[in-house]
């Protein structure tokens, strides 16, 4: 089955602009999980959705915000775009369950200039 | 506060040799743990998790919860044990992890 798919692969925007990313997880999947991959930070949770709701929710500023529609397709967005903002963007899915098995898409790579 | 501890950025050992990727962890709680594996142009993806107890790619890890510890072990390194690997925790389900910075395996010939 096709695994977790993440579009664009690569993007390049400037300061001040705003980005959408999109996820399509794994057929069967209802949740989907997003992280942000930096050099610096590694990887941080940057939220969860479940059946098109927010379930859990990391650390970061309301610049970053996502939704989900009801065929579990993501998207992310990020306003007011800042150069530290720059970053691998993964993408993960599950059936939705504890202690699930993540299925991790390539991510999208994002250049803010 | 969760936090996840790898303390080894780079480990090489040859082939053959026993391999231990170290990792700490603080967490108030009973946490979930994980070892997740990145190869070279692949995606991130799980190795093994401590409920499920298992052996993967000849892999164990034991949660020590005394001394907050999940080393990842293999008693024989293979070439293709070449990865970067991650130490994760989650709270209140799989979903929300908190990684480890990770460490580079290079399994020298």
């Amino acid at each position: 089955k096709a695994g977790v798919t993440q579009t664009p692969r690569y993007l390049i925007k400037t300061r001040g602009q705003q980005v959408t990313l999109s996820c399509s997880p794994i057929s069967g999947h209802r949740s989907v999980s997003w992280y942000q991959q930096t050099p610096g930070q590694g990887l941080q949770f940057l939220f969860e959705y479940f059946s098109e709701t927010q379930r859990n929710k990391g650390n970061f500023p309301g610049r970053f915000s996502g939704r989900q529609f009801s065929n579990s397709r993501s998207e992310m967005n990020v306003s007011t775009l800042e150069l530290g903002d720059s970053a691998l963007y993964l993408c993960a899915s599950s059936f939705g369950g504890g202690e699930e098995k993540l299925f991790f898409g390539s991510g999208t790579q994002l250049s803010v200039l | 506060a969760q936090r996840v501890t790898q303390p080894e950025k780079l480990l090489s050992v040859f082939k053959g040799a026993p391999v231990e990727l170290k990792c700490n962890y603080s967490y108030s709680g009973s946490p979930e743990l994980f070892w997740y594996v990145q190869y070279s142009r692949q995606r991130l993806q799980l190795l093994l998790r401590h409920i499920s107890r298992e052996s993967i790619k000849g892999f164990t890890a034991d949660l020590n919860k005394g001394e907050t510890s999940f080393h990842l072990k293999k008693p024989f390194a293979q070439e293709e044990d070449s990865a970067m690997y991650y130490c994760a925790l989650s709270r209140g389900g799989a979903q929300k992890l908190v990684f480890g910075q990770g460490t580079r395996l290079t399994i020298n010939p």
